[in-house]
């Protein structure tokens, strides 16, 4: 399974947008890019699935680059609820549902 | 609300209890899922169930033990456990696996365990 590599932590204020990229070397030709997002006591919480190019959501864009090592999050004009824990994951080849989390960035959204 | 339902929310038991945690979900998926969160560390997955049946045991000490009676709810039966076991349960729910979206995990809000 690919390791990840992101920042494990990023500041930003409300309306700014945020990019939060994530590095995965090792990703094999099967495996999908997710992004989970965590508040502090609760279960992580799904937010945007890609394989290549670019995907958008209601809630974020995923850009993936051809090579695909790398991918990056774009959380447009965040706000306070935006504070939370998010985490790139690489992997569930197939689409098994093995999905590996790594320590995640801590993204603290400031006034 | 994820769909997702866990209870309890919060356990307190003794090395010698037996207990056990419950998962429900009302999503009409086909996978189901335990993770162990501890403070500090990320996400472990535990289990994985696919129709019923075990997929996935990722090295767990049989003082675990998973039961998924139906597609809808998932146990995890808790004996003998130590004070390092303490962390937070998380139960999830997905399309069957192998299915396009199995990757879209719908999380409980989780069980959180604390062994005296």
């Amino acid at each position: 399974l690919a390791k990840t590599t992101q920042p494990i932590s990023m500041d930003s204020y409300e309306g700014q947008e945020v990019n939060i990229t994530c590095s995965h070397n090792n990703i094999a030709t099967n495996d999908y890019i997710t992004w989970y997002q965590q508040f502090p006591s609760q279960g992580p919480r799904f937010i945007i699935q890609g394989y290549k190019t670019k995907v958008t959501n209601e809630v974020a864009s995923l850009f993936i680059p051809a090579d695909r090592k790398s991918s990056t999050l774009s959380l447009p004009r965040v706000s306070l609820s935006d504070t939370a824990v998010y985490y790139c994951l690489v992997g569930g080849s197939g689409n098994t549902g093995k999905l590996i989390f790594g320590q995640g960035t801590t993204l603290q959204v400031k006034p | 609300e994820t769909g997702v339902t866990q209870t309890p929310r919060h356990l307190v038991m003794g090395m010698t209890n037996k207990k056990s945690l419950k998962c429900e979900q009302h999503l009409g998926h086909n996978a189901m899922y335990w993770y162990k969160q501890s403070a500090k560390k990320p996400l472990e997955l535990m289990f994985v169930y696919n129709f019923k049946e075990q997929t996935e045991n990722n090295s767990v000490p049989s003082r675990f033990s998973p039961e998924c009676p139906n597609s809808s709810h998932l146990f995890l039966h808790l004996h003998t456990l130590q004070p390092e076991d303490s962390a937070l349960y998380l139960c999830a729910s997905s399309p069957p696996l192998l299915a396009p979206r199995a990757n879209e995990q719908f999380f409980g809000p989780g069980t959180r365990l604390t062994v005296l």
